[in-house]
């Protein structure tokens, strides 16, 4: 069986601070893929990064940074200095090989305040 | 190229209606995924299909639910006798093969309201 914990369900930060919002997945199958979502306000969910298993380079881009650390089972997201616009629930998930349904976490609502 | 669209965005059902909710993949996507995400939880898988195949149910309830993607037309969704309990947003994607390495193209949402 496969999880995904968010450990934070709510973070609020002042706008320009860096925020880390955790990641950690379960997970028997040696092949599988991480992913992190976006779903604004507005409700729909924006794809933010896909990471297979096999590849723990963490990766940027712009103000948003991903550390995959197979050794911890974690997938972690900082956004740096963050801005009211990033105020947003965060979702995590994992789908595997056989399968592509996607398994969630319960999301980071993250409140940017200016 | 549009993207996957559903339909209604919102729909008001009193208890014991039926809910039908629509999803129309990506142009040459013929894989659909249905997921629920009850109020102030994350998403739940509830089925994946191809056309006129259902591929993996194991996500739906037992009694009152069903899908269906036909060979011609859109995905639906269907909740029969309505409860306060199937209140929730209903989110299709879209995905044009079976690899899992393919990105999962998601549609607005459908927000159902049972009264």
């Amino acid at each position: 069986a496969q999880k995904v914990t968010q450990a934070q369900t709510e973070i609020s930060v002042v706008e320009k601070e860096d925020v880390t919002l955790d990641c950690v997945y379960e997970t028997r199958d040696t092949t599988y893929y991480l992913f992190w979502y976006k779903q604004p306000p507005s409700g729909e969910l924006v794809f933010l990064i896909r990471r297979n298993s096999f590849d723990e380079q963490n990766e940027i881009s712009g103000r948003y940074s991903w550390n995959f650390q197979k050794s911890t089972s974690s997938f972690n997201f900082t956004i740096t200095a963050s801005q009211v616009v990033d105020s947003a629930v965060y979702f995590c998930a994992l789908t595997r090989m056989a399968g592509n349904m996607l398994t969630f976490g319960g999301g980071t609502r993250l409140m940017v305040k200016p | 190229n549009a993207g996957v669209m559903q339909n209604p965005r919102h729909l008001v059902r009193r208890r014991g209606q039926e809910a039908r909710l629509r999803c129309s993949p990506m142009k040459g996507h013929s894989h659909v995924y249905w997921y629920r995400q009850l109020p102030e939880e994350g998403l739940k898988f509830m089925v994946y299909l191809q056309k006129e195949n259902i591929i993996d149910e194991s996500g739906m309830p037992k009694e009152r639910f069903s899908a269906e993607f036909p060979k011609e037309g859109p995905s639906i969704l269907r909740i029969q006798q309505v409860v306060r309990g199937d209140s929730a947003a209903y989110f299709c994607a879209s995905s044009p093969l079976w690899d899992p390495n393919n990105e999962q193209f998601f549609g607005p949402g459908t927000r159902l309201t049972v009264l």
